[in-house]
């Protein structure tokens, strides 16, 4: 157990609708990261926030939103739903704002299901 | 219909044997290195770092190698074990200020007992 914790495990929607996915980073950990993990994509970046801060952004489409609370937690929302985003929604933690040189905690993901 | 999904590289060992994983890199900036395992159901777990200053560091059973001149990774794991068996992920980051972290395609270690 990596002390990251998300909700919900599963998710099943529809297209054209909106979710929103929450992730708690490990007790002390400032960074959060969001990745996406797809059959044809394999681990892909999103975006990380550091106590509250939009800190970094990698392949995150403008359906998608991201932001970190005073409590340290995240949410990852998804609008207008399409097939292609069916993907692991992982969320990870480090305790700094290096994403390199502090290691990352990955939670044990999302499973987001567009039908 | 048939999905298409990312036809990971494949490794097979048997138990008790050796393995060794590789990974490229294109990054030239990239100072910092990590290997991830990924188990079936679960997030990446990290394994092992190494830093650019260095050719090699071990861990416990398991060894990474760099060379920055091919930009080439490699994960030895020693005396493999069923457990062992997951998809390995190599990533790569620069400390130019941007911390994001690539990650590789992965490998996916199959260990047969």
């Amino acid at each position: 157990d990596s002390g990251v914790t998300q909700t919900p495990k599963h998710l099943i929607t529809a297209t054209g609708q909106r979710v929103t996915l929450r992730c708690s980073p490990r007790s002390g950990d400032l960074s959060v990261y969001w990745y996406q993990q797809s059959l044809d994509q394999g681990l892909q970046f999103l975006i990380q926030y550091y106590n509250g801060e939009e800190r970094a952004k990698g392949n995150i489409l403008e359906r998608f939103s991201a932001q970190q609370f005073p409590d340290l937690h995240s949410e990852l929302n998804l609008s207008s739903l399409e097939l292609g985003d069916s993907a692991l929604y992982f969320c990870a933690s480090s305790v700094g704002l290096g994403g390199g040189y502090n290691e990352q905690f990955f939670g044990p993901g999302t499973r987001l299901t567009v039908l | 219909g048939e999905s298409v999904g990312l036809h990971l590289p494949t490794l097979s060992v048997q138990e008790g044997d050796n393995s060794i994983i590789n990974c490229a890199y294109s990054n030239s900036a990239s100072d910092y290195f990590i290997w991830y395992k990924q188990e079936s159901g679960k997030g990446p777990q990290f394994i092992i770092d190494i830093r650019s200053n260095m050719d090699k560091r071990q861990g416990q059973r398991v060894t990474v190698l760099l060379n920055k001149t091919v930009k080439h990774l490699s994960l030895q794991i020693a005396a493999t074990q069923p457990g062992d068996s997951a998809v390995y992920f190599c990533a790569d980051s620069d400390s130019g200020g941007y911390q994001k972290v690539t990650f590789g395609i992965g490998t996916k270690l199959q260990v047969i007992p």
